[in-house]
């Protein structure tokens, strides 16, 4: 399976953008980009996913390098809630997820 | 309605007992999934059935059995349980071919089951 490289740790304001980064110089074609959120005591939950494009949703946007050797998630106006590890995951289109360490989000206020 | 649920969400039992957790969904979804956190936080995926068929079956300690009675449920059942099975289980469902049919694939989790062995 291909790795991806976050931060440990990160920390923001409130009511600012976060970008987190990720990297995956071994991703190959047919791999998904894929975000995922822990908030504390609860289980995981989906943000985000994309293959070439950039993409939108009500949560986050996703930036996507021309590469796809890196990738950001980016959060537009961090609150409070957002506080969670957040993973950074490669995922082929019929796989299982594999979550690695992520980066655990600390928004200060 | 929550649309993945756990139950028991907390579980306290001696070591040597056995014990069930159950998984149910009602997203529809035909592949369901258990994994385990543990002290940690590192997530580890341990089964995963499709359709009811075991499809994936991590290194896991044949203590530990999944169950999945129709496509809606998939129960972890694990015997003799020791100290080193404390930790928090989830389950999880998605549609694991999603993709060729244009539907959603993102995964679902239940809240979880934090599990102690005394």
């Amino acid at each position: 399976d291909a790795k991806t490289t976050q931060p440990n740790s990160m920390e923001s304001n409130e009511e600012e953008p976060v970008h987190l980064p990720c990297n995956h110089s071994t991703i190959s074609g047919t791999d998904y980009i894929h975000w995922y959120r822990q908030l504390p005591s609860q289980g995981p939950e989906y943000v985000i996913h994309g293959l070439t494009s950039n993409v939108n949703n009500r949560m986050a946007s996703l930036a996507i390098a021309e590469d796809r050797k890196s990738s950001t998630l980016i959060l537009h106006r961090a609150t409070l809630r957002d506080a969670a590890v957040y993973y950074c995951i490669l995922k082929k289109a019929d796989d299982k997820i594999i979550f690695g360490k992520g980066t655990r989000l600390h928004i200060l206020p | 309605d929550t649309a993945v649920s756990q139950t028991p969400k907390y579980l306290v039992t001696q070591m040597g007992n056995d014990k069930s957790i159950k998984c149910e969904q009602n997203l529809g979804h035909d592949t369901m999934y258990w994994y385990k956190q543990d002290s940690k936080k590192f997530l580890k995926i341990m089964f995963s059935y499709n359709n009811k068929e075991l499809i994936i079956n991590e290194t896991v300690p044949n203590r530990f059995s999944p169950k999945s009675p129709d496509k809606a449920h998939l129960n972890l059942h694990i015997n003799s349980l020791e100290l080193g099975d404390s930790a928090v289980y989830f389950c999880a469902s998605s549609h694991l071919h999603g993709y060729r049919k244009g539907l959603y694939t993102e995964a679902f989790f239940g809240q979880g089951t934090r599990l102690t062995v005394v």
